[in-house]
């Protein structure tokens, strides 16, 4: 079974430009949440979808925009990039439902570099 | 603000010996922790959890404790080995309605030496 596949593995943007990350989540998972690690720190909350829908937002400027589409799939976008957002940014899926699931599943992460 | 607290950035260990990895948290509302490991160039693996209703839980080499009045876990790894070199983050989860978000600690480096 494939686990959270994320593309691309790396990318570098200019600042102001925008940027859209993929996840894809395990089969079966309904929900995809989207964190971001700066070097240093531990990953911070970012959205969670689940069943296409926001669940959750976390501290994060409007620039930050997410959707998930009918096969759980999600994509990360961020508008007017600043050179705060160079980070590591990590989806986790999990079968999500009522009373959530304990087992988040993280892929290994896209590399954004903005110069 | 941080919720979940890893004072320790790092830790040396010899091969075989324990391991001691703490984390403290300052929301009552938290409901389940997890300890993840992560290795450079990979997301965070998931390790081992305990419910808020549990004071232990262990699955092989690994131990994991909470301490509810203290607001304190631990990560207990025995016999420690080379490649549990890692970094090791503490993350709380809180259940706010249907959101389930959880809060990272900032991570401690484990090398374990030969």
């Amino acid at each position: 079974d494939a686990g959270v596949t994320q593309s691309p593995t790396h990318l570098i943007k200019t600042r102001g430009q925008h940027v859209t990350l993929r996840c894809s989540p395990i089969s079966g998972h309904k929900s995809v949440s989207w964190y971001q690690q700066v070097l240093g720190q531990g990953p911070q909350f970012i959205f969670q979808y689940y069943e296409k829908e926001e669940r959750g937002r976390g501290n994060f400027p409007d620039r930050f925009s997410a959707r998930q589409f009918p096969n759980y799939s999600s994509e990360l976008n961020v508008n007017a990039l600043l050179l705060g957002d160079s980070a590591l940014y990590l989806c986790a899926s999990s079968l999500g439902g009522r009373r959530g699931q304990y087992g988040y599943t993280f892929g290994s992460g896209t590399r954004l570099t903005v110069v | 603000d941080q919720q979940v607290k890893q004072n320790s950035p790092s830790l040396s260990v010899q091969e075989g010996r324990i391991s001691i990895l703490n984390c403290d948290y300052t929301n009552s509302m938290f409901d389940y922790f997890l300890w993840y490991k992560k290795y450079p160039a990979e997301g965070p693996t998931f390790l081992i959890s305990i419910s808020s209703i549990k004071d232990k839980n262990e699955d092989g080499r690994f131990t994991v404790f909470l301490n509810k009045s203290a607001k304190h876990l631990s990560l207990h790894i025995v016999p420690s080995q080379p490649g549990d070199s890692a970094v090791y983050f503490c993350a709380a989860r809180s259940s706010g309605g249907s959101n389930y978000k959880l809060t990272f600690g900032k991570g401690t480096l484990l090398t374990v030496n030969p």
